[in-house]
């Protein structure tokens, strides 16, 4: 199985800075995966897509980048409705598997 | 408009067996793969299983945790996709998720882009 290791598993940031949350694959997964935001009772919701493709209707300020086993989400000028869980989850064999959530809180 | 609706869940002793369903609608249902994923009570997300579009076989997978008690199975006729679940246990406790998949076809675009809210299933004597 391929683990994925999220990294912080928390952080504090203020409105307007930029945060950076960081995935590790445990072998080579080309850009097969995706980032996800889920905010409490509610379902995860798509960001970013093979590695850097950005969801339709996301806010320009997320990007990823990334290959192979090292992948990165960024938030440029974080926003009040970004405070939320962020995951990481490969695709490229199964059983697919996330990382271990990223949660992002007010400082 | 994409819709996935999720039904079925509810409180059920140990041992005993449950199925939920997926009520799909707003897409060709046939050219998608149905993927089921679910969230222990304050715990990450973990991928449950899934079964391929009848174009590709309509196979399944499955998690090492639920395999052999849970099947995917989906019903093309309604645009529904099913999670039988049996020999519950606690640990089976979770909000389970459905999602779509067409990468086969769409490429990755199409890959968990809507998911439905979620149906909450609680394994407790």
């Amino acid at each position: 199985d391929i683990q994925m290791t999220q990294s912080p598993s928390s952080l504090s940031a203020s409105v307007g800075d930029r945060v950076t949350i960081t995935c590790r694959a445990s072998q080579g997964i080309r850009n097969d995966i995706g980032w996800y935001q889920q905010k409490p009772g509610k379902a995860p919701k798509r960001l970013i897509y093979a590695a850097s493709s950005l969801q339709s209707g996301v806010p320009s300020r997320f990007s990823g980048s990334g290959s192979g086993t090292e992948f990165t989400l960024t938030i440029n000028s974080l926003q009040p409705e970004d405070f939320a869980t962020y995951y990481c989850l490969q695709h490229n064999s199964y059983p697919l598997t996330f990382g271990g959530g990223t949660k992002v809180e007010i400082k | 408009e994409v819709q996935l609706v999720e039904s079925g869940g509810g409180l059920v002793q140990p041992g005993r067996s449950l199925r939920l369903s997926c009520s799909a609608s707003g897409f060709p249902f046939g050219d998608y793969a149905i993927t089921w994923f679910r969230q222990a009570p304050g715990k990450g997300l973990e991928w449950v299983g899934f079964i391929r579009s009848k174009l590709y076989g309509g196979t399944m997978e499955y998690a090492a945790s639920v395999k052999g008690r849970f099947t995917v199975s989906r019903d093309e006729s309604k645009s529904i996709a099913y999670l039988e679940m049996n020999s519950l246990k606690t640990e089976d406790t979770a909000v389970y998720y459905c999602t779509r998949d067409a990468r086969s076809v769409y490429g990755d675009s199409r890959l968990f882009d809507y998911w439905g809210q979620g149906t909450l299933v609680t394994v407790s004597s």
